[in-house]
């Protein structure tokens, strides 16, 4: 079964370095989402993607946060510099397009910022 | 900003015991989404709900979505220790999904 792939599962870094996280999502998935979740919270959206054009980063912290899908494919997240309030888990997520409700969801990556 | 209040927050139970978990929002949702998180992956989608009024089961899951379509409920039947991890609401509009605050359970032998 096609799955969403995250890289890597967890992340030490000290503040105010730099960090990168990666998605690859299901092969065909139009969307891409990259989600913010506290420990014990639902996930909050931080950006969408159809293809490679960006249509959802209104909660983006775009002082310090960046996101490319460059060839409509995978998909990388930046952070930087890191502060401490950036530990949290970051999900990716895909689906065929965006009027398709069904999101698959990767295993994340656990950012800790010490 | 559309939230989504989910309680409790937190249920702690025995095995066998019978619970409900509650979805509150003040908006209208197109549909609403139920996932299990387990800890250190990513959500897994249970159950979508889209009709007013209607109820899915699943095993021993039973989900209801509110007349209204801005409430929903989830209720385990004889809960067992492989139910444990976080519940999660999604109201599915604007071609997106918004999370409800979740809800952590613990089912102990």
């Amino acid at each position: 079964e096609a799955e969403v792939a995250q890289s890597p599962r967890y992340k030490i870094t000290e503040k105010s370095q730099a960090v990168a996280f990666w998605c690859d999502p299901i092969s065909g998935h139009a969307t891409l989402y990259w989600y913010r979740q506290i420990l014990g919270q639902g996930p909050e959206l931080l950006v969408q993607f159809q293809d490679e054009s960006v249509v959802d980063d209104s909660q983006l912290p775009k002082d310090r946060f960046s996101a490319e899908r460059l060839k409509g494919v995978d998909s990388t997240l930046k952070i930087q510099p890191a502060e401490l309030g950036d530990s949290a888990m970051y999900l990716c997520a895909s689906s065929l397009d965006r009027a398709t409700e069904t999101q698959y969801f990767g295993p994340g990556t656990r950012l800790l910022v010490l | 900003t559309q939230l989504l209040e989910q309680s409790p927050q937190f249920l702690s139970i025995q095995e066998g015991e019978n619970l409900t978990v509650y979805c509150n929002s003040s908006s209208v949702f197109s549909s609403l989404q139920w996932y299990r998180q387990e800890p250190g992956e990513g959500p897994v989608l249970l159950v979508t709900v889209v009709t007013g009024g209607e109820v899915k089961k699943l095993k021993r899951l039973t989900f209801q979505f509110g007349d209204a379509r801005k409430d929903s409920s989830l209720h385990i039947t004889a809960a067992q220790p492989g139910d444990t991890g976080l519940y999660l609401c999604a109201g599915v509009g604007f071609q997106k999904l918004v999370f409800g605050t979740g809800t952590r359970l613990l089912v102990s032998p």
